[in-house]
């Protein structure tokens, strides 16, 4: 059975001390893997998607990297700004789509 | 603001009962997406809906059925609720069947 495994379930970090987040997956057939921010009572926010083992995005202080087994979110000397829950995703080749429970983020300033 | 509508904001009804949820998607999108948030199962991908034809199809019981009309907008039906439907349920849209997701602010559903 396609799924996702995130860890940790929290991280607390003071500003400025960098940190990475991990995406396990298990999918039959992979067409992509998608991170996404989530603040209390809103609906998900896009941040990437990854194709193929190999590829990395970047967008400010977030680096998101793909193997074949995990992804990483790489997080450059976060802001307070950046607390929110991080949510990972896969989309299988049957068009599905699994979320892990995400990463709980506290930035301290 | 993602472009994305979803109606009502919150909606308290007893078990038993139907109710219907009800997506704007941002204009020009041509896909919906459907997913369920719970406490204890994080977001649970429903159904998928791409211009007005059945795309994709996850973890959806059979008392839920959802629709994309010519306009485009959605509408998922839940019946026979049960006290743990009760959660967030969200809907997003993307252009093509394929692309990013933008999510709506989704509605909060109580079953008493």
């Amino acid at each position: 059975e396609d799924q996702v495994t995130q860890s940790p379930e929290a991280l607390r970090l003071q500003e400025g001390e960098s940190s990475s987040l991990n995406c396990s997956y298990t999918v039959s057939g992979l067409r992509g893997l998608f991170w996404y921010r989530q603040d209390p009572g809103k609906g998900p926010e896009f941040l990437f998607t990854l194709y193929s083992a190999g590829e990395e995005k970047e967008k400010e202080r977030l680096k998101a990297t793909l193997t074949k087994k995990e992804s990483f979110l790489h997080i450059t000397a976060p802001k307070p700004e950046d607390s929110a829950t991080y949510l990972c995703a896969v989309q299988n080749t049957g068009n599905q789509f699994y979320f892990g429970t995400g990463t709980s983020l506290t930035v301290i300033p | 603001d993602s472009g994305v509508t979803q109606t009502p904001k919150h909606l308290i009804t007893a078990t038993g009962q139907r109710v219907t949820l009800r997506c704007s998607p941002r204009s020009g999108d041509l896909s919906v997406y459907w997913y369920q948030q719970s406490l204890d199962q994080g977001l649970q991908f429903l159904i998928q809906y791409y211009n007005g034809e059945e795309r994709a199809k996850g973890n959806i019981l059979e008392r839920f059925s959802a629709q994309q009309f010519p306009d485009l907008h959605s509408e998922l039906n839940l019946s026979s609720l049960e006290l743990g439907d009760s959660a967030l349920y969200f809907c997003a849209s993307s252009v093509g069947a394929d692309n990013t997701q933008y999510f709506g602010p989704g509605t909060r559903l109580t079953v008493l």
